[in-house]
């Protein structure tokens, strides 16, 4: 789990607020994902860089904005969230994301919205 | 569009027996991916295999893909109470092999 972190790891935030979510790779790997985790639910990927540039947006509302200032880091920044938005948001990283890649987990952003 | 399915959802198992969980797709795939997550935790690579493949091993792992029935099954032999975790299967899509579809999983217990 090393390989690639998150912070924080857990998050409470009223409906008003806004925070952002933090991911680091530090694999060299050249693609990041935001996947969604919610209760009773399969996995859900949201959104993926591949160097910094966007490459799927996975149909997720606005009041999600991802952000990747490099290949190494990625955002995911939220604002005016509903209840239903409680989960665990997962960042993942793969050696490239056009060629058939095991993907890289981080221990994931436990999110309560209030 | 959901795509992997697990199959059984809940299996428990003594320690020392072998635990197998089943996977089912729906669309053609270049690869099949079978990760385990601790609760509340993140996922874990476990092992891929490649369409044009039938049969991995990795460990105490044992994977096999069965392209014409659209399934796959992990064998964990020798189970150990560490192996207690959701397994979960994903695979990609033809023209989008980054795009993993996560199946709900199969939440294993392995009683010491």
């Amino acid at each position: 789990e090393t390989g690639v972190t998150q912070t924080p790891r857990h998050l409470v935030m009223g409906m008003t607020n806004k925070k952002s979510l933090k991911c680091e790779q530090h694999l060299g790997h050249n693609a990041m994902y935001w996947y969604k985790q919610s209760a009773k639910k399969p996995l859900e990927l949201m959104f993926v860089y591949s160097l910094e540039e966007r490459v799927e947006n996975n149909s997720v509302p606005s009041r999600f904005s991802p952000e990747c200032p490099n290949s190494s880091h990625l955002f995911l920044h939220l604002h005016t969230l509903q209840p239903e938005d409680s989960a665990l948001y997962l960042c993942a990283s793969s050696q490239d994301f056009q060629s058939i890649r095991a993907q890289y987990f981080g221990p994931g952003t436990r999110l309560t919205v209030t | 569009s959901q795509q992997g399915e697990e199959d059984p959802q809940a299996l428990s198992i003594q320690e020392g027996e072998n635990a197998t969980m089943n996977c089912s797709y729906k669309t053609s795939i270049n690869n099949l991916q079978w990760y385990r997550q601790n609760s509340g935790r993140g996922l874990v690579h476990l092992i891929l295999i490649r369409s044009n493949e039938r049969e991995k091993h990795s460990g105490r792992l044992r994977v096999t893909l069965d392209t014409s029935k659209k399934s796959s099954s992990l064998l964990i032999t020798a189970s150990r109470a560490a192996d207690t975790a959701s397994y979960f299967c994903a695979t990609d899509r033809m023209d989008s092999s980054y795009k993993l579809i996560f199946g709900s999983g199969t939440r294993l217990l392995v009683r010491p």
